[in-house]
């Protein structure tokens, strides 16, 4: 039973352009959420997608956008790119109730020059 | 505001050797908190989600207490191993319910474990 998987594992991108992070979830999980977390701090979040809707999102600017497909899985996109959007993007999966355990994925870690 | 503050932020010991990592909170309404352990270059693992009515929750060596009137929780290893070093992120939930959204992550302790 593959767990969360996150393509691809790293990515080097330019200030000012675009990029677009993919995140498949664990089998059976129908809520995906991503986070940022920079170096030596906790992840920080982002949104989650539920019905392919996006339900909550954190405190980010519109250049952080998603959707979620029929099959559960995700992309974050993240446009005019800024040095401050080094970091590692986790995505997480879970069932749709409020105790369920967040299953991450091994993120992407993504470099802005 | 809701926070999670933990303690310390990293800390060194010996293989073998018990620690005890600290999480304060000042979330509401409380609804969990969650232990994770996160492997560099690797995502956060779930060690725990205790809710407020336990006190006292353990896997395998790792053994979380959560006291909810003094909004502490703390993570104790027991007879460390090279294994256990990693960074361990103290979540609390502030609302029942579907959202994950309200799930707020402290910085995490990093502990290195020495041979």
């Amino acid at each position: 039973d593959a767990g969360v998987t996150q393509s691809p594992t790293h990515l080097i991108k330019t200030r000012g352009q675009q990029v677009t992070l993919r995140c498949s979830p664990k089998s059976g999980h129908d809520t995906v959420s991503w986070y940022q977390q920079a170096l030596g701090q906790g992840p920080q979040f982002i949104f989650q997608y539920y019905e392919e809707e996006e339900r909550q999102r954190g405190n980010f600017p519109d250049r952080f956008s998603g959707h979620q497909f029929p099959n559960y899985s995700s992309e974050l996109n993240v446009n005019a790119l800024l040095l401050g959007d080094s970091a590692l993007y986790l995505c997480a999966s879970s069932l749709e109730v409020g105790n369920s355990p967040l299953h991450f994925g091994n993120g992407t870690r993504l470099t802005v020059t | 505001k809701n926070q999670v503050e933990q303690s310390p932020q990293s800390l060194i010991i010996l293989e073998g050797k018990n620690c005890t990592l600290q999480c304060n909170y000042t979330v509401s309404p409380f609804s969990n908190l969650r232990w994770y352990k996160q492997d560099t270059g690797r995502g956060p693992v779930s060690l725990t989600i205790m809710t407020f009515s336990e006190n006292t929750k353990s896997n395998g060596r790792y053994t979380a207490t959560l006291d909810a009137d003094t909004k502490q929780s703390s993570l104790h290893i027991t007879a460390s191993q090279l294994s256990d070093s990693a960074s361990y992120i103290c979540v609390v939930s502030a609302r029942n319910g579907g959202s994950q959204g309200n799930l707020i992550f402290g910085k995490g302790t990093k502990l290195s474990v020495k041979p």
